[in-house]
């Protein structure tokens, strides 16, 4: 079936810095989302995405939708302390019905 | 808008008895609910898929007499583990999804299974 892969698995953020992660795919999606999931708590939709090479932002981060429809990146730019958490992308191909395909996650944590 | 909210938030039951979760979509018509399992430091998997007056869709390798799905309301959809094990213990969560808008998760029941 289809994979995503996320990367990095994890990674230290400092305060203001910007943070860069991202999803591919062995096959194409119509759709990606990314969500960001807090310890004990549910995902929360962030940005979703719906035509290749869109380019979307929501506050400090930023998506795109890659070209290929095989991958997509997201961004945080100048990262604050609850920026912290789990990002998960996700990707749907419209004809697997209303099903979303789970990237690993990325763990963000705060550098000691 | 795009409520979702589940109860309980956690439940610790024996071993063999059973145990319900419900999941509501507290500001819109849920017309298509998904019930996901999430081990510690993992990525959501994908249990069932279910759509209003309809059976579930279970995912493979998902025993659907072990785990029942009833989503009998545009609102709600529950979640019976039936003769609850420990290895059953695990994060569920729900999510729920209007046509033509994306899904919305619950904040996840923490099911302790002694």
């Amino acid at each position: 079936g289809q994979q995503l892969n996320q990367s990095p698995q994890s990674m230290f953020i400092q305060e203001g810095e910007d943070v860069s992660m991202n999803c591919t795919s062995s096959s194409i999606f119509n759709t990606w989302l990314w969500y960001k999931q807090d310890p004990g708590e549910g995902p929360v939709l962030l940005i979703a995405l719906y035509k290749a090479g869109e380019l979307t932002s929501n506050g400090r981060l930023t998506a795109q939708f890659g070209i290929t429809r095989k991958d997509s990146f997201l961004n945080i730019s100048a990262s604050i302390p609850s920026d912290v958490g789990i990002y998960f992308c996700a990707g749907r191909y419209n004809n697997a019905g209303n099903m979303l395909t789970f990237g690993g996650g990325t763990r963000l944590m705060v550098k000691p | 808008g795009a409520v979702v909210s589940q109860h309980p938030s956690w439940v610790i039951c024996k071993s063999g008895t059973s145990v319900k979760i419900e999941c509501r979509s507290l500001d819109f018509q849920a017309t298509t609910m998904f019930w996901y399992r999430q081990f510690p430091k993992q990525s959501l998997m994908l249990m069932a898929t279910s759509n209003e007056g309809s059976k579930a869709t279970y995912e493979q390798g998902v025993e659907k007499d072990k785990f029942l799905i009833n989503h009998a309301s545009l609102t709600l959809s529950t979640l019976t583990v039936t003769s609850a094990h420990p290895e059953d213990s695990s994060f569920y969560i729900c999510s729920a999804r209007e046509t033509h808008y994306e899904q919305y998760f619950g904040p996840g029941t923490r099911l302790t299974v002694t």
